[in-house]
């Protein structure tokens, strides 16, 4: 595709429940990432995925959070039993490699808000 | 640890003027990059310029540059001859180079609410 892309755009959930958050970033790109905005804040890093590697999980605010990245490609990050402080819009971004050397290209973000 | 201030919550110019966001950042390495995104009420996160530390000279684009003042660890943003769509919000960013098993994710400011009036 032209862009990283992501779905759903908006999810409204209750607390309790399970979330799924998916990322499709753009062909080609090795690098993923998952990032959490809350309401007029910066982004807070979440996980980075780079090719086969095991990703870097050290921004996992709980264990509630997980992501998997299935053939290098397609990322889900899942959230079970949602909490009202998981409300924000999770931003997934991909890059062709090593970042930092390589630009970050965001999805326009998913807008998860619990009840 | 690696720290980034934006310290203007908030910033409204007319159209066509100069505007300057600013950022600072606290860092104990030599060798970094730093970024400014814009984002859109859209949401989406756009780059719109980078500038590594070793570098000395400013980087620019079109109607964007920065003012990389490297020992005072300052990067602000001129945004020149301003248009309706540079109303956004803008955020500052840092990262480490990439070494072996290092943590090479952003390092987020807060942003800055920037407004341009017709």
């Amino acid at each position: 595709g032209a862009g990283v892309s992501q779905s759903p755009s908006n999810k409204v959930t209750e607390k309790g429940k399970d979330v799924e958050l998916r990322c499709d970033p753009i062909s080609g790109h090795t690098a993923l990432y998952w990032y959490r905005q809350s309401l007029g804040q910066g982004l807070e890093f979440l996980i980075y995925f780079q090719g086969n590697s095991a990703p870097d999980k050290s921004g996992l605010p709980s264990d509630r959070f997980s992501a998997e990245r299935t053939g290098g490609s397609v990322s889900t990050l899942t959230i079970q039993r949602t909490q009202q402080e998981d409300s924000a819009v999770y931003l997934c971004a991909s890059s062709l490699g090593l970042a930092g050397r390589d630009t970050q290209y965001f999805g326009p973000g998913t807008r998860l808000t619990v009840l | 640890a690696q720290t980034v201030t934006q310290s203007q919550p908030e910033m409204s110019v007319q159209e066509a003027e100069t505007v300057t966001l600013s950022c600072t950042y606290d860092t104990s390495e030599s060798n970094y990059y730093l970024f400014w995104y814009k984002q859109p009420p859209s949401r989406q996160m756009i780059l719109v310029i980078r500038q590594e530390a070793y570098k000395q000279q400013n980087a620019t684009e079109n109607r964007f540059s920065v003012n990389f003042q490297k020992a005072a660890k300052s990067f602000s943003l001129k945004i020149s001859d301003s248009q309706l769509g540079d109303t956004a919000m803008y955020f500052c960013a840092f990262m480490e180079p990439y070494v072996m098993d290092s943590n090479y994710q952003l390092i987020w400011g807060a942003g800055t609410k920037l407004i341009i009036k017709p």
